[in-house]
């Protein structure tokens, strides 16, 4: 099974600054079919369930806005966000789909 | 827009089996795979099964396999999980969640979640 690492486990960070989480899997992700990589980023706030920000590491969702953006390939991966907003407050995973779906341990971002 | 209820929360004794539901609406039932994912409280996601909703075939992770079944009911567009032999390790929030796809692991949409508790 592949493994996904991420860090920091906790970040804080002040309104209006950069936002940066790391995402390592234990191998290459990359599908050669597309030359994608199968990396997607999750925001989960308390109570609610996970809602899908980023996939193909670098693709936004429908909706979200662009100071979410995703970067790297094969095996390491980083999510920023560019000037926190107070309503980005939560757990933030990331998830291979190169094969059956594994989750990060998440990151929980606070202000 | 797409939605997924799930059915309401339960409690179970130890050795039960618990049996969830997830109604879609908003889109066609039959072009999108479901998965099945749990939470337990403070830990990350864990995938348990995914079935494709046209021709039913169905593949689970092995750390589950042999205790859940997941099946369709494509005239109600639902999906149902069904978990057995329950201890108290299994006490966990259950999400269904939709591919971005037929067969793709990739999931899009997620339900509310059906928190399933087991204690003697």
């Amino acid at each position: 099974e592949i493994v996904v690492t991420q860090s920091p486990d906790s970040l804080v960070v002040s309104l209006g600054e950069r936002a940066t989480i790391n995402c390592k899997t234990s191998q290459t992700i990359l599908y050669s079919v597309n030359n994608k990589n199968q990396l997607a980023w999750y925001q989960q706030k308390p109570g609610q369930p996970p809602k899908l920000l980023i996939y193909r590491a670098s693709t936004r969702e429908s909706g979200v806005p662009d100071r979410f953006s995703g970067s790297g390939s094969g095996t390491d991966f980083t999510l920023t966000i560019s000037s926190l907003q107070a309503e980005d407050v939560g757990v933030y995973y990331c998830q291979q789909y190169y094969t059956t779906p594994v989750f990060g341990q998440g990151t929980k971002l606070e202000i | 827009q797409v939605q997924l209820v799930q059915s309401g929360a339960e409690v179970k004794k130890p050795g039960a089996s618990v049996k969830v539901s997830c109604k879609a609406s908003g889109y066609t039932f039959t072009n999108y795979s479901m998965h099945w994912v749990r939470q337990a409280p403070g830990q990350r996601p864990e995938w348990m099964a995914l079935i494709n909703t046209d021709n039913s075939n169905t593949k689970y992770s092995q750390r589950f396999q042999g205790r859940v079944a997941i099946t369709r009911d494509t005239s109600a567009s639902t999906a149902y999980m069904e978990l057995s032999g329950l201890t108290s390790e299994d006490t966990a929030i259950y999400y269904c969640a939709r591919a971005k796809g037929p067969g793709y692991y990739l999931i899009d949409y997620w339900g509310q979640g059906t928190l399933v508790t087991v204690s003697s």
